[in-house]
């Protein structure tokens, strides 16, 4: 069955940077775009960022440009999130999530359980 | 970017209603809005895609209609596994962006 599990939050200072991992299983990661999308304490979903299937073509949030960096590792079926000039209102869940095939394509079918990043002095 | 706007924020209803959720686009998406639920400490789960297309697995009392910038869910005889937040999300341009959120509560 589809496996997404996120890795490597924590408690980092601002302006400090870290690095999310997504570890994908039970499909054919090349396939599928993927993406990232967060969650503040007590708030609402956020959509960070997204990939295509190959890696070709990235989006981001205005939030986010110029700071995070998606990228994919498809001989390991691995996403990844490279937060820059992190900030306290960074802070959040952070969800990996695969779309949907071809009728579902653009949705967010399967997700991960979250990893927590911290901004905070 | 497209701003999506869902109402209302909280909704109370008991066992049995139906009830409806309301997400308004600011500029055209054509059917391209999925809606999803949260339950607390969870992940999202996918409902709704291409605004009434249910997905696999999801119950029938589960409905979405509308296109353009204005669409509904509607959820009929609510069930206690129902009460939980669900969000709209509109997937027609990057930035993909979410509505706020319609946290449907027990009365």
């Amino acid at each position: 069955q589809v496996q997404l599990v996120e890795s490597g939050g924590g408690v980092v200072q601002p302006g400090r940077s870290l690095r999310l991992s997504c570890a994908a299983s039970g499909f054919p990661f090349s396939s599928f775009a993927m993406h990232w999308v967060r969650q503040a304490p007590g708030k609402g979903l956020e959509w960070v960022a997204g990939t295509s299937y190959d890696g070709s073509t990235k989006y981001y949030a205005d939030s986010v440009k110029g700071r995070f960096t998606i990228s994919r590792d498809n001989s390991k079926s691995t996403l990844f999130l490279q937060m820059n000039g992190l900030r306290p209102e960074d802070t959040a869940i952070f969800f990996c999530a695969r779309e949907g095939t071809a009728t579902t394509a653009g949705t967010l079918c399967y997700w991960g359980q979250g990893t927590l990043v911290t901004v905070s002095s | 970017d497209i701003q999506m706007t869902q109402s209302p924020s909280t909704l109370s209803a008991s066992v049995g209603d139906r009830v409806t959720i309301t997400c308004r686009a600011s500029q055209s998406i054509s059917r391209w809005l999925a809606w999803y639920q949260q339950k607390a400490g969870k992940a999202p789960k996918l409902l709704i895609y291409k605004a009434s297309s249910l997905e696999s697995g999801v119950p029938s009392r589960f409905s979405g209609s509308g296109s353009g910038t204005e669409f509904t869910l509607t959820i009929n005889s609510l069930q206690p596994d129902d009460f939980a937040t669900y969000y709209c999300q509109q997937y027609n341009n990057y930035p993909n962006t979410f509505g706020q959120g319609t946290k449907l509560e027990i009365k």
